[in-house]
């Protein structure tokens, strides 16, 4: 079973930040969070992975709060090509990404 | 592009046929997996092969067949499947079978099996 849950979707108008939440209360010390997005049809996407500390790339930021207990994945200005599923996710093994239902994003114009 | 390719992308075929599934990287990564995706159900890993060598098999029907001939290639062979396999196939690579490794996807093979 997939080890995190997120709203099974969430809108989000064009050119505002969207800000999308993840609960993962039963994370270990050593897991990391990590971050895909699969838009329609497509094979998913890597966007972000942090393990304590915020981290922030081209494509989006993530905020893992002190307990890491939940996260935020922040895309800072969506535009319509964001609207995708969105997957957070926490490594529990050496190989395996457990993929969950994830958050289906609607950005609109 | 993710530096991963599958062919064919789409592929129609009966339950008597045989068909193989061909994913290729360009990344310089040795590990490889393939999932499986059904309509609207989570992404399910059925493989992963590290270095060529295969080493997980997560409880897959004997009738998905996976080869790594080298760690640029991975191939999943089809024979006798059920319609309940139809689904869209999707193969990733990762530099190492390591638990911080990124994995990146190619755009998958959507099979419909009749």
């Amino acid at each position: 079973d997939a080890k995190t849950t997120q709203p099974p979707s969430m809108d989000c108008a064009e050119g505002r930040a969207a800000n999308l939440p993840c609960n993962h209360s039963t994370i270990s010390g050593n897991e990391y969070v990590y971050w895909y997005r699969q838009i329609h049809s497509q094979g998913p996407q890597y966007i972000i992975h942090g393990l304590k500390n915020n981290e922030t790339n081209e494509m989006a930021s993530l905020i893992i709060t002190e307990d890491r207990k939940s996260s935020t994945l922040i895309l800072p200005h969506a535009t319509l090509r964001d609207t995708a599923v969105y997957y957070c996710i926490v490594r529990v093994g050496a190989d395996k990404l457990i993929f969950g239902t994830g958050t289906r994003l609607q950005v609109f114009p | 592009e993710t530096g991963v390719t599958q062919t064919p992308r789409h592929l129609v075929m009966g339950m008597t046929n045989k068909k193989s599934l061909k994913c290729e990287q360009h990344l310089g990564h040795n590990a490889m997996y393939w999932y499986k995706q059904s309509a609207k159900k989570p992404l399910e890993l059925m493989f992963v092969y590290s270095l060529e060598e295969r080493v997980e098999n997560n409880s897959v029907p004997s009738r998905f067949s996976p080869e790594c001939p080298n760690s640029s290639h991975l191939f999943l062979h089809l024979h006798t499947l059920q319609p309940e396999d139809s689904a869209l196939y999707l193969c990733a690579s990762s530099l190492g079978a390591g638990v911080v490794e990124t994995q990146y996807f190619g755009p998958g093979t959507r099979l419909l099996v009749l």
